[in-house]
């Protein structure tokens, strides 16, 4: 079946520091591709999608590139803020499903500190 | 902003007693989740419901689960007898298409512990 396989937390930066956050995964087809955050008290939220192979997400400063030859999805940021801290989930979704589901990774906590 | 607000947040619940957990998704949505994450674990899919009924349903959705939407603003989550192995942050989401296709927007959580 599908899976997502994140690098484990928690991350911890020093602002304006350099992110990255590796996701992999393996589908049934070609799926889509999400960064999911979530900050302290709130739902999750989506930062970034990349529906295709080699289409760049971006958003708020992140990025993510969908490398289909590595099946990969990592998450960057050239300088991270205090306010960046928060848990980072990848997930995808298959077409094979009918993009019926979303199949997450376990998160990614990411502390900055000032 | 609209939002998907969950109650209660937190919920301590001993084992073998039925709980409830409430959502309110967002108005105009059609598909409504639930998700839940055990402590330390992946984000796992419950089930989906659509057009007032279960479209889809994992294998950890078994005869001990339930869900509703009972007034057309409410989506609720029933554990009949809980166990200590469902003990996990339970999230709700919903989407105006198929959650595959567009942004989902999830509430903030229930975490459930069940001793």
């Amino acid at each position: 079946g599908d899976s997502v396989t994140q690098m484990e937390g928690p991350v911890t930066l020093s602002e304006e520091a350099f992110l990255t956050i590796n996701c992999t995964y393996t589908a049934t087809g070609y799926p889509s591709l999400f960064w999911y955050v979530q900050y302290p008290g709130e739902g999750l939220q989506l930062l970034l999608k990349a529906t295709k192979a080699d289409d760049k997400g971006s958003n708020k400063g992140f990025e993510a590139t969908y490398r289909k030859e590595t099946t990969s999805f990592h998450l960057e940021k050239g300088s991270v803020q205090v306010s960046d801290s928060a848990v980072y989930f990848c997930a995808l979704s298959d077409p094979t499903g009918g993009y019926s589901t979303l199949t997450f990774g376990k998160g990614t906590m990411l502390l900055v500190s000032p | 902003e609209p939002e998907v607000t969950q109650t209660p947040s937190h919920q301590v619940t001993q084992m073998g007693q039925e709980v409830i957990l409430r959502c309110v998704p967002i108005s105009n949505h059609l598909y409504f989740y639930w998700y839940r994450q055990i402590l330390g674990q992946k984000v796992e899919f419950l089930v989906s419901f659509y057009n007032n009924e279960i479209s889809e349903k994992s294998e950890i959705f078994d005869d001990q689960f339930s869900v509703e939407r009972p007034d057309g603003s409410n989506f609720t989550l029933k554990i009949r007898s809980t166990k200590l192995e469902d003990s996990a942050m339970y999230f709700c989401a919903s989407t105006p298409t198929v959650i595959g296709t567009g942004p989902a927007f999830f509430g903030q959580g229930t975490r459930l512990t069940v001793v």
